[in-house]
């Protein structure tokens, strides 16, 4: 089974600040999600990943496979963006759900 | 817009109870998915369905079974609530395997 660290656990940042959040998994992956998780449960998928790096707006991921490496950037951090990030790892279609492991998440507050 | 739909956000039940948590997609979605999220325990995945009447287990099956009669709907069933079993559900759904996951907005679940 996958082992999916993620780092830190918890952030605390002033607003503006760059912030980086990263994702390490064990064994080869199909894709790698990040998810946000605001106050009151909603979660949305930000971005998913297979090779190099996407962006939208002030947020940034980029995957490493060969280092099985992930991390999500945001720049000009602001307090909206205070949320848990989460990243998800999906193993090779086909591998049903031992193939699909979360990280535990980084609880991630922007402070004005 | 993409819609996942659980039939409660709040419940209570007894324990010893048979309860059903109901989710309904309306994007034609092959595949969806129940998770339970804990304190310092994140999302563990319960079960997945890749297709009507097709179910694999997760991380976390005992003391769960699930039902997928029709593409849209994707029901949760405990079989005899235990107390363990207080948590928030969340059912997602995606068109493929490793594409971006659409998020109900949970149910938080007590078992008295």
């Amino acid at each position: 089974k996958n082992e999916v660290e993620q780092s830190p656990q918890n952030l605390t940042a002033q607003e503006g600040e760059f912030i980086t959040i990263n994702c390490s998994y064990s064994v080869g992956i199909s894709a790698l999600h990040w998810l946000q998780q605001h106050p009151g449960g909603g979660i949305v998928s930000l971005f998913m990943l297979s090779s190099g790096k996407k962006k939208h707006g002030r947020l940034i991921a980029t995957i490493n496979i060969q280092e099985k490496h992930s991390s999500l950037h945001i720049t000009a951090s602001h307090p909206r963006d205070s949320a848990v990030y989460i990243c998800a790892a999906f193993g090779y279609s086909g591998g049903g759900a031992d193939g699909l492991t979360f990280g535990k998440g980084t609880h991630l507050i922007i402070q004005p | 817009d993409v819609k996942v739909t659980q039939s409660s956000r709040y419940l209570v039940k007894r324990t010893g109870e048979k309860v059903f948590l109901e989710c309904v997609q309306d994007m034609d979605h092959e595949n969806m998915f129940w998770y339970r999220q804990d304190p310092g325990l994140g999302l563990r995945l319960i079960y997945f369905s890749y297709d009507v009447k097709m179910k694999e287990k997760g991380d976390i099956p005992e003391g769960y079974s699930v039902s997928r009669e029709k593409k849209e709907r994707f029901s949760l069933i405990l079989e005899s609530a235990s107390t363990n079993q207080t948590s928030m559900y969340l059912c997602a759904s995606s068109l493929t395997w490793g594409q971006p996951q659409h998020f109900g907005d949970g149910t938080r679940l007590s078992i008295l």
